[in-house]
């Protein structure tokens, strides 16, 4: 199976940083995705990796271990706005996600 | 604009009264899926599609078809939906060509079975 872990609930505070983790037990996949969602509303793009390392957009960065199983997203410079659940994909063609992470970010 | 459309958006119906979302993307892009997202389950794959007349069942196909006759289409079809099948639709689509590409959802499609 593709059993795909996020923990349920975070909380931080804006300005801080923080990192939101995804573990996962499969044997192959194309890349890993992850995706901001905010209550209501569709998820959007954040970042995909395929290879193991860090890829940094801006305030966002995502890494990937393939070994280990693992992947995080790191948020920087937390904003209000920033208040939403994140969603992580493995992407072997069809497209597993966890069950998802709701981050609150308190003034 | 680069945008994927759904319609209905809500919908309200009753058990085993066919109906059927369509959803359209405008980026020329190969690979297409449905989803749909409830409470605690996180978003699940219904079906996908790689490219032309070539359709797939993700992880819940049960009760649902699709078509992929053009495109830029994806429809949704539910031949007798029941109650269970209540939930928050979407649709999405990204490119196969390039390794990465985003991955644009719909709006979504509220969906309530009587």
């Amino acid at each position: 199976g593709q059993n795909i872990d996020q923990p349920t609930e975070m909380t931080a505070t804006e300005g801080a940083i923080v990192q939101i983790n995804c573990t996962y037990q499969t044997s192959g996949f194309n890349g890993l995705f992850w995706y901001q969602q905010h209550a209501g509303e569709a998820p959007t793009f954040l970042s995909y990796n395929v290879l193991d390392g860090l890829e940094e957009k801006g305030r966002f960065s995502s890494f990937l271990s393939r070994s280990k199983g693992y992947s995080y997203l790191l948020l920087k410079e937390l904003q209000m706005k920033d208040s939403a659940s994140y969603l992580c994909a493995l992407n072997n063609n069809d497209m597993r996600f966890g069950a998802g992470t709701r981050l609150t970010v308190k003034p | 604009e680069a945008q994927v459309t759904q319609n209905p958006r809500y919908l309200i119906t009753v058990t085993g009264k066919k109906l059927t979302v369509t959803c359209s993307q405008n980026m020329n892009h190969e690979y297409m899926s449905w989803y749909r997202q409830d409470p605690g389950l996180g978003l699940r794959q219904i079906y996908y599609s790689m490219n032309v007349e070539v359709t797939d069942k993700g992880d819940v196909p049960e009760g649902y078809k699709v078509s992929r006759k053009e495109k830029r289409n994806f429809p949704l079809i539910l031949e007798s939906p029941s109650p269970n099948q209540t939930s928050l639709y979407f649709c999405a689509s990204t490119s196969m060509r390039a390794a990465g590409e985003t991955q644009y959802f719909g709006p979504g499609t509220r969906l309530l079975v009587l």
